[in-house]
């Protein structure tokens, strides 16, 4: 059965510093992997989607890589700003399986200091 | 505009009683789902429908029951069986039954009392 860690469960950084938020996963056997972020008492909105075959996907000041075979993927956000703060989550998608059952960590709570 | 809509956004229960959330895409998108999210915890999946008419068990489906009469709606009804329903419940949709991204609704906080 996936299992989906992401270590620290929380993060304070100073604006400006980079974030670095860290996702593994004990199959290796996926499809892709998605970020997503979620504002207190909000639901999720997908920051960037990683097929398998690709090594990273990047958007704007957010870049994720994915290593399949060491079960890991990181999240770094440039020059953090205080509107970063939030929860981010991380989600694998099986590479056999019908209906897109993601499996998801249990986040990283990001606050970002003025 | 185009999106994914959860009412109510607060909903209390007494012991006992069957309460339905309410999800609506006007997306046009084939497969939707429903999430679990407890405090400081990631998402699991209760139940998800690729067509219409057709709905499959998630990870934690007991005391949860769905339908699919139309595309845009996947109404998800927590009843007197489960245990201990208050939490933050999640709907998605994605284009097709694949895996492409999932959209997320705004949730429903249900606590009961």
């Amino acid at each position: 059965k996936q299992e989906v860690t992401q270590i620290p469960a929380a993060l304070s950084v100073p604006e400006g510093e980079n974030l670095v938020l860290n996702c593994s996963f004990t199959d290796s056997a996926i499809y892709n992997l998605q970020w997503f972020r979620q504002d207190p008492g909000k639901g999720l909105t997908s920051l960037l989607l990683i097929q398998s075959s690709q090594r990273e996907q990047t958007s704007g000041r957010l870049n994720a890589s994915l290593d399949k075979s060491s079960g890991r993927s990181t999240l770094y956000i440039a020059a953090s700003q205080p509107g970063d703060s939030a929860t981010y989550l991380c989600a694998v998608g099986p590479l056999k399986a019908a209906g897109n059952k993601l499996t998801f960590g249990g986040g990283t709570r990001v606050l970002v200091k003025p | 505009d185009g999106g994914i809509t959860q009412s109510p956004k607060y909903l209390f229960r007494k012991e006992g009683q069957n309460v339905t959330l309410s999800c609506e895409q006007n997306l046009n998108h084939d497969a939707m789902y429903w999430y679990r999210q407890d405090p400081g915890q990631g998402l699991r999946l209760i139940y998800y429908s690729q067509i219409v008419n057709d709905f499959q068990k998630g990870d934690i489906a007991e005391g949860y029951s769905v339908s699919r009469e139309k595309k845009e709606s996947f109404p998800l009804t927590v009843t007197s069986a489960q245990k201990n329903p208050t939490a933050f419940y999640l709907c998605a949709s994605s284009p097709r039954p694949s895996t492409d991204t999932q959209y997320f609704g705004p949730g429903t906080r249900l606590t009961v009392l």
